[in-house]
């Protein structure tokens, strides 16, 4: 199963983008990337996910580069209610057809101040 | 609408105890997942159910663990002979039918528990 690797926490400034890394240099070209984000005590959120192309959505944008070998989640305006740990998942397809999500153990990022 | 649901919310047990832990997914999910996240850890994938396709077990980390799922609702994440290492949160997730690109999981609150 192809997994991921991210740096265990990062700091970030209130209102600067938030860049968080992500390696994934084992992915197959049919699996997917996806980001959540735990805030203390809650379940994990789903974020944005993608294939090959750049993603955007209202929460953040997603960059992988062309070899897919890595990817990057930016938060274009960080809150402190961003402060969560965040998880970049690959999602495999088992020989069976189903899916999985191979989770990392995240980045825990804290917006300060 | 309403989310997923796990109960209990919390749950301390003795070493050697048999649990059981529910998980009412949102109506209409057909593939539902369990997961454990130890304390200060990410989460460890445990079990998968996908409509009527065998479940992929591949998580499960001993013979201890077991899941059902009835049709496509309620499952049961059982875990028999209890230890001080099975000591976790136990995440819920459902997601739409899969087969898409799109199949975003959708996490209930989790059932922590505690072995003493």
């Amino acid at each position: 199963d192809a997994k991921t690797t991210q740096p265990p926490s990062m700091d970030c400034a209130e209102g600067r983008a938030a860049n968080l890394p992500c390696n994934h240099s084992t992915i197959s070209g049919n699996e997917y990337v996806y980001w959540y984000r735990q805030i203390h005590s809650q379940g994990p959120q789903y974020i944005i996910h993608g294939l090959k192309n750049n993603e955007t959505n209202e929460m953040a944008s997603l960059i992988i580069t062309e070899d897919r070998k890595s990817s990057t989640l930016i938060l274009p305006h960080a809150t402190l209610r961003d402060t969560a740990v965040y998880y970049c998942i690959v999602r495999v397809v088992s020989t069976s057809g189903t899916y999985k999500y191979i989770f990392g153990t995240g980045t825990r990022l804290k917006v300060l101040a | 609408g309403a989310g997923v649901s796990q109960s209990p919310s919390n749950k301390v047990t003795e070493k050697g105890k048999d649990v059981e832990l529910r998980c009412d997914p949102i109506s209409g999910h057909t593939a539902l997942y369990w997961y454990r996240q130890r304390l200060g850890q990410g989460l460890e994938f445990l079990i998968y159910f996908q409509g009527n396709s065998a479940p992929d077990k591949s998580g499960l980390p001993s013979d201890r663990f077991s899941a059902e799922r009835t049709g496509e609702s309620v499952s049961t994440l059982t875990i028999q002979r209890t230890q001080q290492e099975d000591s976790a949160v136990y995440l819920c997730a459902s997601s739409p039918l899969g087969g898409t690109s799109y199949n975003e999981q959708f996490f209930g609150p989790g059932t922590r528990l505690t072995v003493l």
